[in-house]
Order: structure tokens, then sequence, then C-alpha cells
């Protein structure tokens, strides 16, 4: 059963430009998130998807951008590229609870480092 | 609103002796609270989670931590350290099981001298 992946792996990206992550949920998930890990940082929320539709979102401005497709995979975009968005970004998957009991619980994926020069 | 504080960014301690890993919480609602560990170059790994049932909680690797509502805390503890232990622990807090965001602490990093 592979779990969560996420490509590519690693990323370098100058100033201004744009990427695109993407995530793959363990096989079963419906619903993913997205966190963005700083360099000697907790992981901090960026959004999360289900039903194609963002449901929940933290405090990261209008750059970050995401989009969830029918087999449940996941992109994350990120537009005009500051030096700040050097970071690890993980995703996470997991089944809506509306699925039943031991639903919720979310699985990491490995992440994508993405380093702005 | 809901946050995390961890105790101490670096921990170390000699291989069989007590790990203690601090975590104090902060939350508007009953909260559900999670340990992860982050070994280099890989994702997150659910060490144990508390959701309302035992305040005690035994996870995976021998690690168990214990809900203490009135010190608003839920320190991680182990018995006896292995090599393997040594990794980035982080404390996660959430308004439930964890299907909605997970808030972490900033993570302390436990050495393991032999």
């Amino acid at each position: 059963d592979a779990g969560v992946t996420q490509s590519p792996t690693h990323l370098i990206k100058t100033r201004g430009q744009q990427v695109t992550l993407r995530c793959s949920p363990k096989s079963g998930h419906d619903t993913v998130s997205w966190y963005q890990q700083a360099l000697g940082q907790g992981p901090q929320f960026i959004f999360q998807y289900y039903e194609e539709e963002e449901r929940q979102r933290g405090n990261f401005p209008d750059r970050f951008s995401g989009h969830q497709f029918p087999n449940y995979s996941s992109e994350l975009n990120v537009n005009a590229l500051l030096l700040g968005d050097s970071a690890l970004y993980l995703c996470a998957s997991s089944l809506h609870p509306r699925r039943g009991a031991g639903a919720g619980e979310q699985f990491f994926g490995p992440g994508t480092r993405l380093t702005v020069l | 609103a809901q946050s995390v504080t961890q105790l101490g960014s670096h921990v170390s301690v000699s291989e069989g002796a007590l790990v203690l890993l601090r975590c104090n919480y902060s939350s508007s609602v009953p909260p559900y609270l999670f340990w992860y560990v982050q070994y280099p170059n890989q994702g997150l790994q659910l060490l144990l989670k508390y959701t309302s049932a035992a305040t005690l909680v035994k996870g995976i690797n021998g690690f168990e931590a214990e809900f203490k509502k009135s010190e608003t805390s839920f320190h991680l503890t182990k018995p006896s350290a292995h090599m393997s232990d040594a990794a980035e622990y982080f404390c996660a807090v959430s308004p439930d099981t964890g299907r909605r965001a997970l808030t972490f602490g900033s993570g302390t990093r436990l050495q393991v001298q032999p």
C-alpha cells in the first residue's frame, strides 16, 4: 500500500518565478492538506482540499493556491516566489470523518524541498 | 485559537536514559493533541494522539504521553532512550481528531549519546 507521495523531491527556483508541487494521497484517502516547514520550525498549515474544493486556509497570501483532482491528488502552486518561500513543503492526506471511525488521522509525505535564489 | 509551546529546542540524553520532551498547549476548545517524529529527509510520522479518552496515551516505539488539563501539558516520555530515537519531535494540537488543520510547535531535536 503506497503512502503519500510527493514530487519533485527538490526544486530550485529564482525570485519571481512560479512553482507547482504535486501530491498523491495514500490509497483510499480523499482529503489533502498542505503545510510549509521553514528551516528549524514546525510545519505551518497552508490549506486543505476535499471534494476538489478548498475547505480551510491558513494565514498565507493569495500567491499560494491549490487544486485537487477527481482522483484526489493535489497540486500546490506558488506565484511570484520570494526568498522567504524557501522551505520544505509537506503534503498530508486523510480520510474524511464521515467515512467512519478511524478517519481523520493525517499521514504525511516526505516533502518537497524548495529553494528560492 | 490554538497554540503549542515546546520547551527546549534541543535535548540530549544518554542511551538508556529517560527521555522527556515537554509540550504545553493553549486552546479555547477541548483539544486533540498529537506527537509526531521526523527523521532526516523524511516526512512526519505519528507517534501517538490524545482524543479525550484515556489521559495516558501509549504510542509506537515505547513512547507515551500524559494529558494534564490542569497544567495544559502533554509531555512525551520514554523510559529508556535508544540511538534510533534521535530525531526531531513535534507536538501538535487540533480542534478535532486531525481532520482539520494541525497547529505545530517549533520542535525539539533529540540527541542520544552512546
